[in-house]
């Protein structure tokens, strides 16, 4: 079954420290990884994008691993802020043929406290 | 400013009423796709338009109708909801060639059926 399985359901930080979120997936044949971080009352934004040849991608303050021979995928936050405060959602893409379906996470909700 | 503008952003409706949402983006992207979020369930995927066309219906109730009357635009008419229709509407659109993988997301109608 495709699945993507995302941990810890909600974690709370304070501000300045680092914190890993992790996502594990077991969507095949697989595409791409992506991580969206949604604030609250607004919509997903993307942060990375990862297809299977690589393993690691940054965007600023975060950074996202992938390891798909275990399937296994992590977004790390470095010196977090108050802004950081969201959901973060992993999603797999799954090849369909000409399209791709996607596996949505039910996302970590994150609280960055002052 | 997400490129993608959705209206409204909170909407409240009986469920003998008739409402439409609407979605509009200037990105110049050519596929346009209708979510639905609710709480502690992952996202949904509704209904897929490229280039106008409706490429994927899933299995989505009747109640709900998309319109496209061209790439820039996406209507969702509503008739005759229950109250598990509550929930956060999200459009997204995509460049031709992404394979149905949304890029940008609008920030929601929130919906509540009384």
């Amino acid at each position: 079954k495709n699945q993507v399985e995302q941990s810890p359901q909600s974690l709370i930080i304070l501000e300045g420290k680092n914190c890993t979120l992790q996502c594990n997936y077991t969507v095949s044949p697989f595409s791409n990884l992506r991580w969206y971080k949604q604030d609250t009352g607004r919509g997903p934004v993307s942060l990375t994008i990862m297809t299977f040849s690589e393993n690691t991608k940054s965007n600023g303050r975060y950074t996202a691993t992938l390891d798909a021979d275990t399937k296994q995928s992590s977004l790390h936050i470095t010196a977090s802020q108050l802004s950081d405060s969201a959901s973060y959602i992993c999603v797999v893409s799954r090849n369909a043929g000409n399209n791709r379906k996607l596996i949505w996470g039910l996302g970590t909700s994150l609280a960055v406290n002052p | 400013e997400t490129g993608v503008t959705q209206t409204p952003r909170h909407l409240v409706m009986g469920m003998t009423n008739k409402k439409s949402l609407k979605c509009e983006q200037h990105l110049g992207h050519n596929a346009m796709y209708w979510y639905k979020q609710s709480a502690k369930k992952p996202l949904e995927l509704m209904f897929v338009y490229n280039f106008k066309e409706q490429t994927e219906n899933n299995s989505v109730p009747s109640r709900f109708s998309p319109e496209c009357p061209n790439s820039s635009h996406l209507f969702l008419h509503l008739h005759t909801l229950q109250p598990e229709d509550s929930a956060l509407y999200l459009c997204a659109s995509s460049p031709p060639d992404r394979g149905n993988q949304p890029q940008h997301f609008g920030d929601g109608t929130r919906l509540s059926i009384l």
